[in-house]
């Protein structure tokens, strides 16, 4: 079946611009996260969601980035006023209590 | 200090060599730990979990938790070209609907 999926792949934009980065879960997972992997680091959690609530949103690293996620379905990260250090890749996984499986990430540079 | 750490590498060795992977972590309370898999833009794929301390074998690959030590390895035996990738650690504290706790990754390359 399907795999969880991700747009866009790459997404450069402007410092001060708004992004919004989408991730579609693989279909029954009720659990889906967000994690940012920067250039060299391993990956940081930002977010988790059970179903369209989200009881662990401890790793946002500031108040320009949020979340939101349909039912047990799609969800989408948004930064607003992207800093350079926002650049890095966003990967989100997806996870019916167990293993997470992750999709291929969405590649952001802000210049 | 971070929970788990882990050397960045870069590691390089002969194929067929054996490769020994590593990380420790600090907070005791993680009891499940694993290791993924990451290709070049790729997202990250699950090789191994362990459950507390002990050994767990699949193919060539072995992984070891000892939590006396907070140490926790990934072996792979005849090393091959297609085994080159990122190596990361990951822990969490329960097997639920959980975050997981990832090193910063080890780049192996196996030399043909």
């Amino acid at each position: 079946g399907a795999g969880v999926s991700q747009s866009p792949s790459n997404k450069v934009t402007e410092k001060g611009k708004d992004v919004e980065l989408r991730c579609d879960p693989i279909s029954g997972h009720t659990a889906l996260y967000w994690y940012r992997q920067r250039l060299g680091q391993g990956l940081e959690f930002l977010i988790y969601f059970q179903g369209n609530s989200a009881p662990d949103k401890s790793g946002l690293p500031s108040d320009r980035f949020s979340a939101e996620r349909t039912g047990e379905s799609v969800s989408t990260l948004t930064i607003q006023r992207t800093q350079q250090e926002d650049s890095a890749v966003y990967l989100c996984a997806s996870s019916r209590g167990g293993e997470q499986y992750f999709g291929p990430g969405t590649r952001l540079t802000v210049t | 200090q971070k929970e788990v750490e882990q050397d960045p590498g870069p590691l390089s060795v002969p194929e067929g060599a054996i490769v020994s992977l590593n990380c420790t972590y600090s907070n005791s309370a993680f009891q499940y730990f694993m290791w993924y898999r990451q290709y070049s833009r790729k997202g990250p794929e699950l090789l191994m979990y362990t459950y507390s301390s002990g050994n767990k074998e699949d193919g060539r690959f072995t992984a070891q938790v000892d939590k006396s030590s907070k140490y926790i390895s990934l072996f792979i035996r005849d090393s091959q070209p297609s085994d080159s990738a990122t190596y990361l650690c990951a822990t969490q504290r329960s097997r639920g609907n959980e975050k997981l706790t990832f090193g910063t990754g080890t780049r192996l390359t196996i030399i043909p």
